[in-house]
């Protein structure tokens, strides 16, 4: 079974909106990384935060942290169309931190 | 440097047919994972590699075969396709003291 559940599914913005997705999980972690997947290509890393993190930015990144509500959230400011891609959320859990399990993703389409 | 390659990019073979599905790494990362990424479900782990010589099972192994020879190999067998392993395979590899994962470009396998 899935460890991380993106919601919403999917989502449609205009350029220059921001863009929230949110990820939510099982088990005790210790660490959660967002990936980013354009249509047909492999998974690239966006960013990092730490169980004992509640908070993180990287450029028009910004990521949050709950670990008592088991969940997570990927803001992405001022979108762009090149932002069009389905985003994933990945758990590191406790114990089994060498591999990530991921999430079924948000599709996001940001349009002109 | 191309990091990860995989081949075939695309397959198309017949149910019970035996599959051979490569991933070459030129970083020499310890760690290799496959994934499988069907729609609905995410990405989903099938086995993944410690170091050479070391294996494991994902949430997934079912119907799959894997080895570890050399580093920089990790090759996923599938010895008698059946048309629910209809999907698209990932590579990935971690260095052994990172936590960020990096994938290959996918290889798109259709069971007939």
């Amino acid at each position: 079974s899935q460890q991380g559940e993106e919601d919403p599914q999917a989502l449609s913005i205009q350029e220059g909106e921001n863009a929230t997705m949110n990820c939510s999980y099982k088990t005790s972690i210790n660490n959660l990384q967002w990936y980013r997947q354009n249509s047909g290509r492999g998974l690239v890393h966006l960013i990092l935060i730490r169980s004992n993190e509640r908070e993180k930015h990287s450029g028009r990144l910004r990521v949050t942290l709950d670990t008592s509500k088991k969940s997570s959230s990927l803001l992405i400011t001022a979108s762009r169309a090149a932002d069009t891609a389905s985003y994933f959320c990945a758990t590191a859990n406790t114990g089994t931190a060498s591999k990530l399990t991921f999430g079924t993703g948000t599709r996001l389409q940001v349009t002109l | 440097d191309a990091g990860i390659t995989q081949s075939p990019r695309y397959k198309i073979t017949e149910t019970g047919r035996q599959v051979t599905l490569m991933c070459h790494q030129t970083w020499s990362h310890s760690y290799m994972f496959w994934y499988r990424q069907d729609l609905g479900h995410g990405l989903r782990l099938i086995y993944y590699s410690a170091a050479a010589d070391i294996t494991d099972k994902g949430e997934v192994p079912d119907g799959y075969v894997v080895s570890r020879s050399k580093t920089e190999n990790f090759p996923l067998t599938l010895e008698s396709a059946t048309r629910s392993q209809t999907s698209v395979y990932f590579c990935a590899t971690r260095p052994l003291s990172g936590n960020t994962i990096y994938f290959g470009e996918g290889s798109w396998l259709t069971v007939v």
